[in-house]
């Protein structure tokens, strides 16, 4: 069974850092693109970042670029968004997804995780 | 950037109705968009991509039209597991969804 499951996520100030990470089972993880979606309460789905099955190219959202990094292990089959300089706004559940192929860019996404929660509050 | 809108926000229903969920993308798309379905509290789940392909083991009562600009979502036969939120997701420039479309009980 394809799956998913990420972790990592909890209450943190602004300002602050946190990693998550993401596990993937079921599946070659080394010959799909990922990504990360995020879903903050009551509001509707932002994509966040997509890195490439080989971690050459990676993506972001205008409103994280320069503050958050994606990255990968295939040995691990994991993946990984390491977020610095938090923001109330970033408050959200971050979800994985797995895309359709291993380059070019965001295709459409399946699976996806259960979610992580991230709190961003003083 | 490429924004996505949906139309309407909400959407009163009975089950055994026909639904249609409109998603309009501020630049041509071609057909490079999928629809997800989200039910409270759960990760979401693919029905269409390529704007008209049915994933794999999705109802038939689901189907996918449009290309450019102009996309739908079409219920045929509203079921009770069908009262959920729906996003359409053009990737044909990085990512974006739309901001959704929720289907309540009339």
């Amino acid at each position: 069974e394809v799956q998913l499951v990420e972790s990592g996520g909890g209450l943190v100030q602004p300002g602050g850092s946190l990693r998550l990470s993401c596990a993937a089972s079921g599946f070659t993880f080394s010959y799909y693109s990922m990504n990360w979606v995020r879903q903050a309460p009551g509001r509707g789905l932002e994509w966040v970042s997509y890195i490439s099955s080989s971690s050459r190219t990676t993506f972001y959202a205008d409103s994280v670029k320069g503050r958050f990094t994606i990255s990968r292990d295939n040995a691990k089959n994991s993946l990984y968004l390491q977020m610095n300089s938090l923001k109330d706004e970033d408050t959200a559940v971050y979800y994985c997804a797995r895309d359709t192929f291993a380059g070019s860019g965001p295709n459409w996404f399946d699976p996806w995780g259960r979610g992580t929660q991230v709190t961003v509050s003083s | 950037d490429i924004q996505m809108t949906q139309s309407p926000s909400t959407l009163s229903a009975s089950v055994g109705d026909r639904v249609t969920i409109t998603c309009r993308a501020s630049q041509s798309i071609s057909t490079w968009l999928a629809w997800y379905q989200q039910r409270p509290g759960k990760a979401p789940k693919l029905l269409i991509y390529k704007a008209s392909s049915l994933e794999s083991g999705v109802p038939s009562r689901f189907s996918g039209s449009g290309s450019g600009t102009e996309f739908t979502l079409t219920i045929s036969s509203l079921q009770p597991d069908d009262f959920a939120t729906y996003y359409c997701q053009q990737y044909k420039s990085y990512s974006a969804f739309g901001q959704g479309t929720k289907v309540e009980i009339k």
